[in-house]
């Protein structure tokens, strides 16, 4: 089982719909969760962090459950412009005491006009 | 402008032949990352840095090599030891080894 498990899409969403994802986690000690966004070919950069209570950012909200080990990514009122990979990031400790990120395989969303 | 810059975009070599990728922050960041990225898969680390002078064996260290001999820059070396080098390879820092970590804008490597 891969440690950060995404649906790899793609999801091809109409302007203005209300699309969500799930990230699913393998690790029950992982310490932080974050959902990353990465345009082609470009650099991931972070999109926010998921904290325990949930929390949102503008037409964006992340929720986390510990007890199933899963986060989601809601994201409202889409514009074309949310057209992108979005890439579910998990931060844990690693067997040499450090901290790491997993990144999950990402999915791909467009949205369409 | 502060940030990370990753040189060249684009670099294609031959089979057999080691390439250097540059990487370097003046964003006064402690640790430093190098990340591959395969279609179908996340970002795999390969080496990371915490402080100069330091480096750490990430996930897929075999056939890479790397140096921290300056804060601002993190080169890796692909050598012809690893066997499929052909990616997207992305380099990162961040403030602290456990800070967010920023991300340069990536060296495409074709082997040929």
């Amino acid at each position: 089982r891969k440690e950060v498990e995404q649906d790899p899409g793609p999801f091809n969403v109409p302007e203005g719909a209300t699309v969500a994802f799930n990230c699913t986690y393998s690790n029950s000690a992982s310490q932080s969760f974050f959902w990353y966004r990465q345009d082609c070919r470009k650099e991931p950069k972070l999109l926010m962090s998921v904290y325990s209570s949930g929390n949102e950012d503008g037409r964006f909200t992340a929720q986390l459950n510990r007890a199933s080990q899963y986060i989601s990514l809601l994201i409202r009122d889409s514009k074309l412009s949310d057209s992108a990979t979005y890439l579910c990031v998990v931060k844990s400790i690693s067997n040499f005491g450090n901290e790491k990120l997993t990144f999950g395989t990402g999915t791909r969303l467009t949205i369409i006009p | 402008d502060g940030g990370i810059t990753q040189s060249p975009k684009y670099l294609f070599r031959k089979e057999g032949q080691n390439v250097t990728l540059s990487c370097e922050q003046n964003l006064n960041h402690d640790a430093m990352y190098w990340y591959r990225q395969d279609p179908g898969q996340g970002l795999r680390l390969i080496y990371y840095s915490q402080i100069v002078n330091d480096f750490q064996k990430g996930d897929i260290a075999e056939g890479y090599s790397v140096s921290r001999e300056k804060k601002e820059s993190f080169p890796l070396t692909v050598t012809s030891a690893q066997k499929n080098p052909t990616a997207f390879y992305l380099c990162a820092s961040s403030i602290t080894a456990s800070g967010e970590q920023f991300f340069g804008p990536g060296t495409r490597l074709t082997v040929l």
